[in-house]
């Protein structure tokens, strides 16, 4: 069963670093595009960039590139979302989500997804 | 940036009931479109790929059209498991872009 497990909730304050986790199971993890995605508290999804385990090729969106940094590390089959000063702002449901790897495509859909990690962001 | 819009935002209807709900693009994404279903407190699940594509195990009673820039996911009779948020997102081009969601509650 492919599976991805999302490291669990955080409280920070404004200002701090963090990084969560996605570990994925039951497929080749270096061979399909991971996605994170943001929800903020009531509002739709958001595509922040996703990253190739393989080689580590990412691409990001305009809105989040700067602001986060996205990696992966293979040999535990985990990828990453940092932020190395969060602003309050940043309080959302963070999501990993599998490419689906129909023809072989980085432009594709998400499937499947993690259950998320809320990241609250208070002073 | 090609924005997705999805109408209505909110939708009421019962059980047995046949909704759709509208995504349209600001310029063309030819079926590049997926819809996803989600639960209050759970992360999306995926329905439908290419624009029409039924995921493996999703219910026939869903089905999307079109292409180019107008889309439509249809429940053709409603059943209690599928009162959700139901999202549609492009992925023909970066960045990808997602419609603000359509609720479907109970009416």
């Amino acid at each position: 069963e492919v599976q991805l497990v999302q490291s669990g909730p955080e409280v920070k304050k404004p200002g701090e670093s963090l990084k969560i986790s996605c570990k994925g199971s039951g497929y080749s993890f270096t061979r399909q595009w991971i996605a994170w995605v943001r929800q903020m508290p009531g509002k739709g999804l958001e595509w922040m960039g996703h990253i190739y385990p393989g080689d580590s090729d990412t691409r990001y969106s305009p809105s989040f590139r700067g602001r986060v940094t996205i990696s992966a590390d293979k040999s535990i089959t985990t990828a990453y979302l940092q932020w190395s000063s969060l602003k309050a702002s940043d309080t959302a449901v963070y999501y990993c989500a599998r490419l689906s790897d129909y023809g072989d495509s980085e432009y594709n859909w998400f499937d499947p997804w993690g259950q998320g990690t809320l990241v609250t962001v208070s002073s | 940036d090609i924005q997705m819009t999805q109408s209505p935002s909110t939708l009421s209807a019962s059980v047995g009931d046949r909704v759709t709900i509208t995504c349209r693009a600001t310029q063309s994404i030819s079926i590049w479109l997926a819809w996803y279903q989600q639960k209050p407190g759970k992360a999306p699940k995926f329905l439908i790929y290419k624009a029409s594509v039924l995921e493996s195990g999703v219910p026939s009673r869903f089905s999307g059209s079109g292409s180019g820039t107008e889309f439509t996911l249809t429940i053709s009779s409603l059943q209690p498991d599928d009162f959700a948020t139901y999202h549609c997102q492009q992925y023909d081009s970066y960045p990808f872009t997602f419609g603000q969601g359509t609720k479907l509650e109970i009416q």
